[in-house]
C-alpha cells in the first residue's frame, strides 16, 4: 500500500530557533501534498497545499513566510517553521496524493515542542 | 464550503457494534471518508464511498449514506479493545483535492 513517512517524529526546539519538517511518499509520485496542524483534542486544520514546482497555496490565515514550504521534488516535502514560538507547538501532519488514484495517504505526523 | 460535523464521544462494550455519525453539506457530488487515528499517529484511510452509493461494506466496516439528509454512518461490527481510537469523517469534492475534516469521535471500547 501507499506509505508517506514524516521526519521527525517529535522535536524540541527553542523559542527563536527554526525547525524543518520532511514528508516523503515513499511508494508513489506525489505532485501535490498537504500541510496539517492538529491541536490536542481537535480535527486537522489545513495549512497549505504543497505543489511540486511551484509555490505552495496557503490557507487563509496561515502566514506563508512563518511556515515555509518546499516540494522541490515529486517525493519529498518540507515544511520548515521559522522562528518557532510555544504557540506554534502543535502535531503537524502532512498528506501526499498519489497521482495514479488521486487518494490521499497521511503520514504518521511530527510533534513539535517549542519551549 | 463544505461542513462536516460529528458527534465527539462514543463508548461501546467490547463485542458489541459501534455506529458513528457524521452530517455534511456540499451539494455537489463528493467523496466521504472515514479515517482512523490511534494516539499519537497520523491518519489510517479506513473506507470511503462516492454520494451516488447507499452503502459500502467491507468485512466489519459498513458505511451507510442518507444522500437526503446528508447522513454518512460508520458501523464497526463486533467491535474490539484494538479499536478504540478517534474516527474522523471528511468530505471532498470530486472537482477539488481538499478534505474538509469533521472534528473527530473518540470511541472508547469497555470490557
Amino acid at each position: 500500500g501507499a506509505v508517506v513517512s514524516q521526519h521527525p517524529s517529535w522535536v524540541i526546539c527553542k523559542s527563536g530557533t527554526s525547525v524543518k519538517i520532511e514528508c516523503r511518499s515513499l511508494d508513489f509520485q506525489a505532485t501535490t501534498m498537504f500541510w496539517y496542524r492538529q491541536f490536542p483534542k481537535q480535527s486537522l486544520m489545513l495549512m497549505a497545499t504543497s505543489n511540486e514546482g511551484s509555490k505552495a497555496t496557503y490557507e487563509q490565515g496561515v502566514e506563508k513566510d512563518k511556515f515555509l514550504i518546499n516540494h522541490a521534488s515529486l517525493t519529498l516535502s518540507t515544511l520548515t517553521v521559522t522562528s518557532a514560538h510555544p504557540e506554534d507547538s502543535s502535531f503537524y501532519i502532512c498528506s501526499a496524493r498519489d497521482q495514479a488514484n488521486n487518494e490521499q495517504f497521511f503520514g504518521p505526523g511530527t510533534r513539535l515542542t517549542v519551549l | 464550503g463544505e461542513d462536516v460535523e460529528q458527534s465527539l464521544f462514543l463508548s461501546v462494550r467490547e463485542g458489541d457494534s459501534s455506529v458513528i455519525n457524521c452530517t455534511y453539506t456540499d451539494s455537489s457530488s463528493t467523496y466521504l471518508y472515514w479515517y482512523k487515528q490511534e494516539p499519537g499517529a497520523g491518519l489510517q484511510l479506513l473506507t470511503y464511498i462516492f454520494s451516488n452509493m447507499d452503502m459500502k461494506q467491507d468485512q466489519r466496516l459498513t458505511v451507510l449514506l442518507n444522500k437526503k439528509d446528508k447522513h454518512l454512518s460508520l458501523r464497526i461490527a463486533d467491535t474490539q479493545t484494538g479499536d478504540s481510537a478517534i474516527y474522523f469523517c471528511a468530505e471532498r469534492p470530486s472537482n477539488d483535492y481538499k478534505l474538509s475534516f469533521g472534528a473527530g469521535t473518540t470511541v472508547t471500547v469497555r470490557a
